[in-house]
């Protein structure tokens, strides 16, 4: 069955220091999504992504976070100068169109020291 | 914006049911959906409502009522491997957008 995925499944930076998190969604996918869930709290909506281009993002994705499809089938998500509060599990997703269950990936673990 | 309210907690004991609801208030409405989620672990999808009425899919089920923004997700003969936490999301479509937005959780303990 095809499935989302994510690496690294876990990653530990320095603060300030840049981190890129990578996702391949499922191929014949359209819409690609990240979330982000701190420890035993919501999964929260960070961005959308048709067409090659952001179609929704929430407050939370500041400018210190950028999304981008390098190619056709990579899609990441860079966070610039990692803070202490942007240690959280990074969730990737992806649909097939804009209906319908969202497939998550395992998810990568940022731990920011 | 959306607003997803569900029980911080519920215990059941093994073999019973359980009944976990959730209410919504939100634009855009398009389609209610339930996720497993273990500890540790990513959301499983479990269901999605689009229109009124019960969804059965084999031990669990779900109900929509959108003119109540209401929704329960009913699990029957509960296994121990059924706790978790069960996350109420709802589909929003906005202009060329379209994303889940999740409740906080109801984390199931299944109890001997």
């Amino acid at each position: 069955e095809p499935e989302v995925t994510q690496t690294p499944s876990h990653q530990v930076t320095q603060m300030g220091q840049e981190v890129i998190l990578r996702c391949v969604p499922i191929s014949n996918h359209l819409y690609f999504y990240w979330y982000r869930q701190i420890l035993g709290q919501k999964v929260e909506f960070l961005v959308s992504f048709y067409n090659n281009e952001i179609s929704e993002k929430s407050e939370i994705f500041d400018d210190q976070f950028s999304v981008e499809r390098p190619d056709g089938s990579n899609f990441t998500l860079k966070i610039r100068s990692t803070k202490l509060e942007d240690s959280a599990m990074y969730f990737c997703a992806s649909s097939p169109g804009d209906a319908g269950e969202l497939f998550f990936g395992e998810g990568s673990r940022l731990t920011v020291l | 914006g959306q607003n997803i309210d569900q029980p911080t907690e519920m215990t059941a004991t093994e073999g019973a049911i359980v009944q976990i609801n959730c209410t919504y208030q939100t634009s855009g409405f398009n389609g209610l959906f339930w996720y497993q989620q273990h500890a540790g672990e990513a959301p499983t999808f479990l269901s999605y409502n689009v229109l009124d009425g019960l969804e059965e899919k084999g031990r669990f089920s779900s109900f929509l009522s959108r003119s109540k923004g209401y929704s329960y997700l009913l699990l029957k003969e509960l296994q121990m491997k059924d706790s978790a936490s069960y996350l109420c999301a709802v589909g929003y479509s906005g202009a060329g957008s379209y994303q889940l937005t999740f409740g906080k959780g109801t984390k199931l303990s299944v109890i001997p």
